[in-house]
């Protein structure tokens, strides 16, 4: 079946430091991809999304590219603030009735 | 515009008791989907629904969990004889469609004692 595996966390980096956040996805057919955030006692909020091969989805300094021969969606951005905190989910869409989530990780930036 | 409306909160019930949790979705949504997140584990899907039908829930457990979105008012997850194994927080997302980016509440923090 459809799943989305993403990278353990907690990743704990400094101020103005590099993110990486590692996503793969396993889909029949063509899935529209999702980053979701969630802060501290909060829902998940959308972050970025992307609708086909190559697509690069961008908000808020953070980017990720649709690659499809490798079937991941990467989260990244070039420097992360405190305010970034927050739990980042990979999720994929394919129809269905229902949107398949990562396990989430967990991003902790320190001052 | 309001948001995912969600309540309660918080929601505290002892083993064997019900617990009701209920969910308005954004204004002009009509799809509603229910998802629970276990401490430090993803979301899991358990249902979705449209006004009056059950559409999907393939990740509801077949005992004790039920859910509805009558046609007037909000979407109701009822949990019967809660254990401590349901505490979790319980997240009610809306769409205005199928395959729409989801509007999440804030959720419902269910602790069972």
């Amino acid at each position: 079946g459809d799943s989305v595996t993403q990278m353990e966390g907690p990743v704990t980096l400094s101020e103005e430091a590099f993110l990486t956040i590692n996503c793969t996805y396993t889909a029949t057919g063509y899935p529209s991809l999702f980053w979701y955030v969630q802060y501290p006692g909060e829902g998940l909020q959308l972050l970025l999304k992307a609708t086909k091969a190559d697509d690069k989805g961008s908000n808020k300094g953070f980017e990720a590219t649709y690659r499809k021969e490798t079937t991941s969606f990467h989260l990244e951005k070039g420097s992360v603030q405190v305010s970034d905190s927050a739990v980042y989910f990979c999720a994929l869409y394919t129809g269905g009735f229902k949107t398949i989530f990562g396990a989430g990780t967990r991003l902790f930036v320190k001052a | 515009n309001a948001g995912v409306m969600q309540n309660p909160r918080h929601l505290v019930r002892r083993r064997g008791q019900e617990a009701r949790l209920r969910c308005s979705p954004m204004k002009g949504h009509s799809h509603v989907y229910w998802y629970r997140q276990l401490p430090e584990e993803g979301l899991k899907f358990m249902v979705y629904l449209q006004k009056e039908n059950i559409i999907d829930e393939s990740g509801m457990p077949k005992e004790r969990f039920s859910a509805e979105f009558p046609k007037e008012g909000p979407s109701i997850l009822r949990i019967q004889q809660v254990v401590r194994g349901d505490s979790a927080a319980y997240f009610c997302a809306s769409s205005p469609g199928e395959g729409e980016k989801l509007f999440f509440g804030s959720g419902t923090q269910l602790s069972v004692l």
